[in-house]
């Protein structure tokens, strides 16, 4: 079984600072992959950015970064120079790679509201 | 290149009807998943298509299905609704069964009364 934990329900951060979302998460699997995706009020989820269990780097995409901490079990998400259409909830949910039904497993998410 | 598309995008039933959901994945992806989204519940996995064929299921009644046709269009179905059902219904496409990406559509919000 999988399972995804975002502890912060909600966050505030100033418009142009960085803000840290937590994600820590528990599975068997020995191959897998961690995903954010945002979701703005229109309900649709983007895709933001993605983590391979055995990439040795940290992904970056832009301005988001995953710090991965495979020992730790975390792979948390960094937005930097936050903006304003950066106000949704963000997502982080895991894959098995391996494992038959590769599923998306979700956190239960984190509000995030920047500040002007 | 077109992305996702559900429709309709919004739906009110009444309970103990029936709906059918559908998504379009994007061109060339051949694998569709399906979420429920409630405010309760979070985000629940319902099921998983590749080649026309259901690949995975969570952990919903009987009352979700669903199928894929040979064009990689997803339908889901629920059938006798209920108030619990209404929910944002989320379907994701990935290029193939074991592709780790996965991008979603916007949703069809259903609305049970």
């Amino acid at each position: 079984a999988q399972k995804i934990t975002q502890t912060q329900p909600g966050m505030f951060v100033q418009e142009k600072e960085a803000v840290t979302l937590d994600c820590t998460y528990d599975t068997s699997d020995q191959s897998y992959g961690l995903f954010w995706y945002k979701q703005p009020s229109s309900g649709e989820m983007i895709f933001l950015i993605y983590q391979g269990s055995y990439d040795e780097q940290n992904a970056t995409e832009g301005r988001y970064s995953l710090n991965f901490q495979k020992a730790r079990k975390s792979a948390n998400l960094v937005i930097s120079a936050s903006q304003l259409g950066d106000s949704a909830m963000y997502f982080c949910a895991m894959r098995g790679l391996q494992a038959a039904g590769n599923k998306l497993t979700f956190g239960g998410g984190t509000r995030v509201l920047v500040k002007p | 290149k077109a992305g996702v598309t559900q429709t309709p995008r919004y739906l009110i039933k009444t309970r103990g009807q029936q709906v059918t959901l559908s998504c379009s994945p994007i061109s060339g992806h051949r694998s569709v998943s399906w979420y429920q989204q409630t405010p309760g519940q979070g985000l629940q996995f319902l099921f998983e298509y590749f080649s026309e064929t259901q690949r995975n299921k969570g952990n919903f009644p009987g009352r979700f299905s669903g199928r894929q046709f040979s064009n990689s269009r997803s339908e889901m179905n629920v059938s006798t609704l209920e108030l619990g059902d209404s929910a944002l219904y989320l379907c994701a496409s990935s290029l193939e069964y074991l592709d780790p990406e996965a991008f979603f559509g916007q949703g069809t919000r259903l609305t049970v009364v």
